[in-house]
């Protein structure tokens, strides 16, 4: 079966740098998206990868190993409103969205 | 207006009840989604409809009925519903056809069955 794995919850420290992962086994593979969610709203995109490496938009960066059916999304200088669900999802080979159940990410000050 | 709007944002319905949840993007998306999101679950796909037809329904009880009648307009008709039922469902769009496109999501309906 199709399965996409991140952690649960995380908390870290304004100002910080986090790194969140994700796993994924599924038949095939275009690409893998990062999503943030604020509770209450709806997700927004954060970044695509479909080649191995680190993309880097700003203070947020994600990271891709195919081989390893691995990636994270780093944020870098924690801020508050950095406070959400980030969600994991992988487009299979017949371009549907397997998504993971989202790691709540808490900062503190 | 722009981006994914969905109405109502919270809806309450009893097991008897018909009610219809709504979805409109002025993007020029050519392909709408619906999905479930359930407490701490991975987003659960619903249907899709790409240039107005539908490609997929994974699965989805006969209770939930979607329509759309246009490519920027989507509706999820419900009717007799269970308990667990009850769940954020979220409208997205995006462009089919090439490269991967993001998916642009609307705020969600909140429904909670009684």
């Amino acid at each position: 079966g199709q399965n996409i794995d991140q952690p649960t919850e995380m908390t870290a420290t304004e100002g910080a740098i986090v790194q969140i992962n994700c796993t994924y086994q599924t038949s095939g593979f275009n690409g893998l998206f990062w999503y943030q969610q604020h509770a209450g709203e709806a997700p927004t995109f954060l970044s695509y990868n479909v080649l191995d490496g680190l993309e880097e938009k700003g203070r947020f960066s994600s990271f891709l190993s195919r081989s390893k059916g691995y990636s994270y999304l780093l944020l870098k200088e924690l801020q508050m409103k950095d406070s959400a669900s980030y969600l994991c999802a992988v487009m299979d080979s017949n371009y549907q969205l397997i998504w993971g159940a989202g790691t709540k990410l808490i900062i503190k000050p | 207006e722009t981006g994914v709007t969905q109405t109502p944002r919270h809806l309450v319905m009893g097991m008897t009840n018909k009610k219809s949840l709504k979805c409109e993007q002025h993007l020029g998306h050519n392909a709408m989604y619906w999905y479930k999101q359930s407490a701490k679950k991975p987003l659960e796909l619903m249907f899709v409809y790409n240039f107005k037809e539908q490609t997929e329904n994974n699965s989805v009880p006969s209770r939930f009925s979607p329509e759309c009648p246009n490519s920027s307009h989507l509706f999820l008709h419900l009717h007799t519903l269970q308990p667990e039922d009850s769940a954020l469902y979220l409208c997205a769009s995006n462009l089919q056809g090439g490269e991967p496109h993001e998916q642009y999501f609307g705020p969600g309906t909140r429904l909670t069955v009684t």
